[in-house]
């Protein structure tokens, strides 16, 4: 069964600075692979996903994410974290035909001013 | 946005009463689903619904039974609610234009507290 593991509960940043989340995951084939946003008392809105193709690729609000086969990682990325970018990040994992998503147990982002 | 809309956004019950939760959709999307939100459990599949009177088993569907009587209505319902089931819940929606996996779209959340 597929899975996904995400090591960091709670990250802190600074205003500006880097940010890198992990996550790992556990599946046969070719994943399909989801990084959703969750802010405070919000659902979930998805940031960016992976099927096929570059393995580098582009989301919304500035964020990307790299698959790396080799390592079963989906990291995601953003050069330079505004404040607005506190929430919780969920990254998941699909299995093609099935339509139902495995999430990892998020990481906490906090941004210092 | 997606146009979904869960109901009631916030409950609070006691132990042994039962409890519905209604999901509704204006996308006529094919599939729809509960998730439940958990601190250091993520979002777990409930049930979900892959068509009229179509629903199958999620990874944590025991004490929790689901109906679709119509596209745009999903309900959730707890027959015996337990303080275990205290929860924020998820509806999500998802078409299926291929064979292979869509994007699927979350509604606002309902917080349910159990006493």
């Amino acid at each position: 069964a597929q899975s996904v593991t995400q090591p960091d509960i709670h990250i802190t940043v600074s205003e500006g600075a880097s940010l890198e989340l992990r996550c790992n995951y556990s599946y046969g084939a070719t994943p399909y692979l989801f990084w959703y946003v969750q802010s405070p008392g919000q659902g979930l809105q998805l940031l960016l996903k992976y099927f096929s193709g570059d393995t580098l690729v582009q989301g919304i609000k500035g964020f990307e994410a790299e698959f790396k086969r080799s390592q079963s990682s989906f990291n995601l990325r953003k050069p330079s974290v505004h404040w607005s970018d506190a929430a919780e990040y969920f990254c998941a994992v699909a299995t093609g035909g099935g339509n139902k998503l495995t999430f990892g147990t998020g990481t906490q982002l906090k941004v210092e001013l | 946005d997606a146009g979904i809309t869960q109901s009631p956004r916030h409950k609070v019950t006691e132990t042994g009463t039962p409890v519905t939760l209604r999901c509704h959709q204006t996308e006529n999307h094919r599939y729809m689903y509960w998730y439940r939100q958990d601190p250091g459990h993520g979002l777990r599949l409930i049930h979900y619904s892959y068509g009229v009177k179509d629903t199958d088993k999620g990874e944590v569907s025991d004490g929790y039974s689901v109906s679709r009587s119509k596209t745009e209505d999903f309900l959730l319902t707890l027959e015996s609610a337990t303080s275990s089931q205290t929860s924020v819940y998820f509806c999500a929606i998802s078409e299926a234009r291929t064979s292979d996996y869509n994007e699927q779209f979350f509604g606002p959340g309902t917080r349910l507290t159990v006493l």
